[in-house]
């Protein structure tokens, strides 16, 4: 069965601090991974993508397929990364839709 | 350009009975997509229109059915509701074509069963 496991609900860290949120993934095929972001009373919104290999707001993932993981990782955590996190593998490769999201991670950025 | 809208914002609905949740997609998006997000999980795949017919769906009973509309609106609808239907149901609109494109999601129906 495919399967996304995120193993922390919660992750505190210190402004400045490097922070890394784990994802693993039990796919069979090659998925396309995605991490999305929900911010206090705002919407789910996508992150960033696997394939782009992007850095947004100073956040970048890669895909480990040894390891089946997808880690997001910032060098330096900022305030307003507080937020909550949620891996999510795609069932149709190269489209953001029809997700298996994790059961998330929220992440607490304190001074 | 306006975002994807959800109707109503929470609704409280009795084991047994039937709830539609509605959606509005974002200007210009044909495929919407639904999930149900239980307290403390992660938002979980119900099934997905596009062009007015299901295209993917989840591992949901065939109480969960759903339309979209010509005007790529949808409807959710729960029959027989039970207690662990209680959850945030979210709409997510995407365009569809070559290359990418993301999914824009909606605030959520807060739908709570007794």
């Amino acid at each position: 069965a495919q399967r996304v496991t995120q193993p922390e609900k919660l992750l505190s860290v210190f402004k400045g601090a490097p922070v890394e949120l784990k994802c693993n993934y039990s796919y069979s095929g090659s998925p396309e991974l995605f991490w999305y972001v929900q911010y206090s009373r705002q919407r789910l919104q996508l992150l960033l993508r696997h394939i782009s290999r992007e850095s947004i707001k100073g956040f970048t993932a890669d895909l480990n397929k040894g390891e089946t993981s997808f880690h997001l990782k910032k060098p330096f955590a900022q305030e307003e990364d507080s937020a909550m996190y949620y891996c999510a593998p795609a069932r149709v490769p190269g489209t953001a839709s029809k997700l298996t999201f994790g059961t998330g991670t929220r992440l607490q950025v304190t001074l | 350009e306006t975002g994807v809208t959800q109707s109503p914002t929470h609704l409280i609905k009795t084991r047994g009975q039937q709830v539609t949740l509605r959606c509005s997609s974002q200007s210009g998006h044909n495929t919407v997509s639904w999930y149900q997000q239980a307290l403390g999980q992660g938002p979980q795949f119900i099934f997905q229109y596009y062009r007015e017919e299901e295209n993917g769906r989840g591992n949901f009973p065939p109480r969960f059915s759903g339309l979209q509309f010509p005007n790529y609106s949808s409807e959710l609808n729960v029959n027989a509701l039970e207690l662990d239907d209680s959850a945030l149901y979210l709409c997510a609109s995407r365009s569809s074509g070559q290359g990418f494109h993301e999914q824009y999601f909606g605030p959520g129906t807060r739908l709570t069963v007794t």
